[in-house]
């Protein structure tokens, strides 16, 4: 399966900033995508992030709030703009391979951010 | 809208007892159900069910789904203080605009103890 590396693995941010994430993935995927989990909370799917073209939003996620790119099939960056205490969460990356009779989906190691 | 609900929210046992964990969904179109550990920030993957009836075995975890009943079990037996963890129950919709788009359940915090 496909190995995905993010970055940063936790930061710590002032309210107001913005914060990136990067996710390298070692092949190409699909898809991919981006989650949130709030402390405590399960998954929750932001958004798919669509090669070459405006990343599709989950209800109650905006793109001003969380601009998404994806320049080409392996790579892809989530913004978290003007950070409140409420996006402190753990962001995730997944992909899901569909090819060549592989399918399954795999996930970044995840970023802690902390807003204060 | 799609919805999975896992039971119990969280379970406390001691090293070699057996656990049940469930997981029960609504899915307007439905392909898979997902097991996930997740330890520290990313989830890890256990199994993959497509089809009913058909047990899913990795050593002592093992998972069975049933579409009829729209639920799946997670068994774990013999435990170990390294089975301590969140299990996630994630089901994925077929097709469409939901295509490739996991829901999660809230998971199962399992603690064993020593």
């Amino acid at each position: 399966s496909a190995v995905i590396s993010q970055k940063p693995s936790r930061d710590i941010c002032q309210r107001g900033t913005s914060l990136t994430i990067q996710c390298q993935v070692d092949s190409q995927v699909t898809m991919m995508f981006w989650y949130r989990q709030q402390p405590g909370q399960s998954l929750t799917l932001i958004a798919t992030a669509n090669q070459g073209s405006e990343a599709t939003y989950e209800s109650g996620f905006v793109i001003d709030k969380f601009p998404i790119s994806r320049p080409n099939l392996t790579f892809s960056t989530l913004t978290v703009s003007n950070l409140s205490p409420e996006d402190s969460s753990i962001y995730l990356c997944s992909g899901l391979l569909s090819a060549e009779g592989r399918y399954g989906y795999t996930f970044g190691s995840g970023t802690r951010l902390t807003v204060v | 809208e799609d919805k999975v609900v896992q039971s119990p929210l969280s379970l406390v046992v001691h090293e070699g007892d057996t656990v049940t964990l469930n997981c029960s969904y609504e899915v307007t179109n439905f392909r898979s159900l997902l097991w996930y550990k997740q330890e520290k920030k990313a989830p890890t993957f256990l199994f993959m069910l497509t089809s009913s009836g058909i047990e899913k075995k990795s050593g002592r975890l093992s998972s069975i789904l049933d579409k009829k009943e729209l639920f799946s079990i997670l068994n774990i037996t013999a435990t170990q203080t390294g089975d301590s963890a969140i299990y996630l129950c994630a089901v994925e919709a077929a097709g469409g605009t939901s295509y490739g788009k996991l829901t999660f359940g809230q998971g199962t915090i399992l603690t064993v103890h020593p």
